[in-house]
């Protein structure tokens, strides 16, 4: 499988803080993508990146792709109580995207 | 919400009877795709769409059937609802098979 795996499973740090998740996953891809999930809501997609590119910004995002070690990691600066969601990253490849299980990120005021 | 809507938002149904479920896009994006999120799983792909008439197994399709007749429409049925398949289902609709999904808000089923 394709799987990404997120570490760490769950994350509570202070407002104002920056948050590190990480995926591995198994396989080749075309790219990585991460999307944050709002308690009750869709997921919305926040970045993707390619398997040729290193690493893309987006405002406080911040997204590392290294396909050497088949791993990727997600940077939120400056971190805000909004931010409170979980997080999955997806790998994609061959028609479909392949979603983890996601980490739970709180932002304690 | 990217024109995605999903029909119904919540349903209770009782095991053994059959449970439509609904997807309408406004986008005229080619690619719809359907998912179950259940606590320690994740998003688990069930099947997806590529085009009218087109469709293919995701990694849990089985106790599911899809339809795609019109690019704004992808049904989800379950011929006989088991407990199993009490879950929140998520609709996905993408411009290409591996780029950016935009998602539906979700129909929470119970089947007792």
């Amino acid at each position: 499988s394709q799987q990404g795996e997120e570490d760490p499973q769950a994350l509570s740090i202070q407002e104002g803080e920056n948050a590190t998740m990480n995926c591995s996953y198994k396989t080749s891809i075309n790219n990585l993508q991460w999307y944050r999930q709002n308690s009750g809501r869709g997921l919305v997609h926040l970045i993707l990146i390619r398997s040729n590119e290193r690493e893309k910004h987006s405002g406080r995002l911040r997204v590392t792709l290294d396909t050497s070690k088949k791993s990727s990691s997600l940077l939120i600066t400056a971190s805000r109580a909004a931010d409170t969601a979980s997080y999955f990253c997806a790998t994609g490849l061959d028609d479909k995207i392949i979603f983890g299980k996601g980490t739970r990120l709180h932002i304690l005021p | 919400d990217a024109g995605i809507t999903q029909s119904p938002r919540h349903k209770v149904t009782e095991t053994g009877t059959p449970v439509t479920l609904r997807c309408h896009q406004t986008e005229n994006h080619r690619y719809m795709y359907w998912y179950r999120q259940d606590p320690g799983h994740g998003l688990r792909l069930i099947h997806y769409s590529y085009g009218v008439k087109d469709t293919d197994k995701g990694e849990v399709s089985d106790g599911y059937s899809v339809s795609r007749s019109k690019t704004e429409d992808f049904l989800l049925t379950l011929e006989s609802a088991t407990s199993s398949q009490t879950s929140v289902y998520f609709c996905a609709i993408s411009t290409s098979g591996t780029y950016e999904q935009y998602f539906g808000p979700g129909t929470r089923l119970t089947v007792t």
